[in-house]
């Protein structure tokens, strides 16, 4: 079953506008995950915030964790068209070292 | 992609046909995972194995086999009983960490394996 839920499915910008996608979960987490993941390519890691962590920074890249409301989000700041890709979120619940999928947001950075 | 590589990168099968997907790694990585992903549909998780000689099924595990004979190698088998074999296959692997929230909790991906039955 798939816990992370993003929003929204799709999300196109300008290039320098800032891009913010939303990920809800149902469970509790021991830290939840953001991928990225370019057309036919793996996915690879963005960033991971743990359950007792609200915010956290890399680079351009900002992510909140509102463990109350069972949701986060991932900031992309100053975009540009090389971040066109689709972003999973993924939580981490502890059992068995697995992570659980959202079915991902897919943004479009336009030039 | 890592030092995680997958083969061949495009497969293609006839029906009835077994096919086995290749994943290797030299992160000397404990755990190893298969996933499908369908379009609209994300990742979803087939069975990972945490241990050489171990290995769990995960949500969609019907029509596929694993073996981990090897810590490096995690080979996914999809057989003739998997009805929409059709997909794209990633591997991944994990060091499992020794504290909850570390950076080993981290999964590292392989460029994938796109499936066509013919």
């Amino acid at each position: 079953s798939q816990q992370g839920e993003e929003d929204p499915q799709a999300l196109s910008i300008q290039e320098g506008e800032n891009a913010t996608m939303n990920c809800s979960y149902k469970t509790s987490i021991n830290n939840l995950q953001w991928y990225r993941q370019n057309s036919g390519r793996g996915l690879v890691h963005l960033i991971l915030i743990r359950s007792n962590e609200r915010e956290k920074h890399s680079g351009r890249l900002r992510v909140t964790l509102d463990t109350s409301k069972k949701s986060s989000s991932l900031l992309i700041t100053a975009s540009r068209a090389a971040d066109t890709a689709s972003y999973f979120c993924a939580t981490d619940g502890g059992a068995n070292s697995k992570l659980t999928f959202g079915k991902g947001i897919t943004l479009s950075v336009r030039p | 992609d890592g030092g995680i590589t997958q083969s061949p990168k495009y497969l293609f099968r006839k029906e009835g046909q077994n096919v086995t997907l290749s994943c290797e790694q030299n992160l000397n990585h404990d755990a190893m995972y298969w996933y499908r992903q369908d379009p609209g549909q994300g990742l979803r998780l087939i069975y990972y194995s945490q241990i050489v000689n171990d290995f769990q099924k995960g949500d969609i595990a019907e029509g596929y086999s694993v073996s981990r004979e090897k810590k490096e190698s995690f080979p996914l088998t999809v057989t003739s009983a998997q009805k929409n074999p059709t997909a794209f296959y990633l591997c991944a692997s994990r060091n499992i960490g020794q504290g909850r929230g570390s950076s080993t909790d981290t999964q590292y991906f392989g460029p994938g394996t796109r499936l066509t039955v013919l």
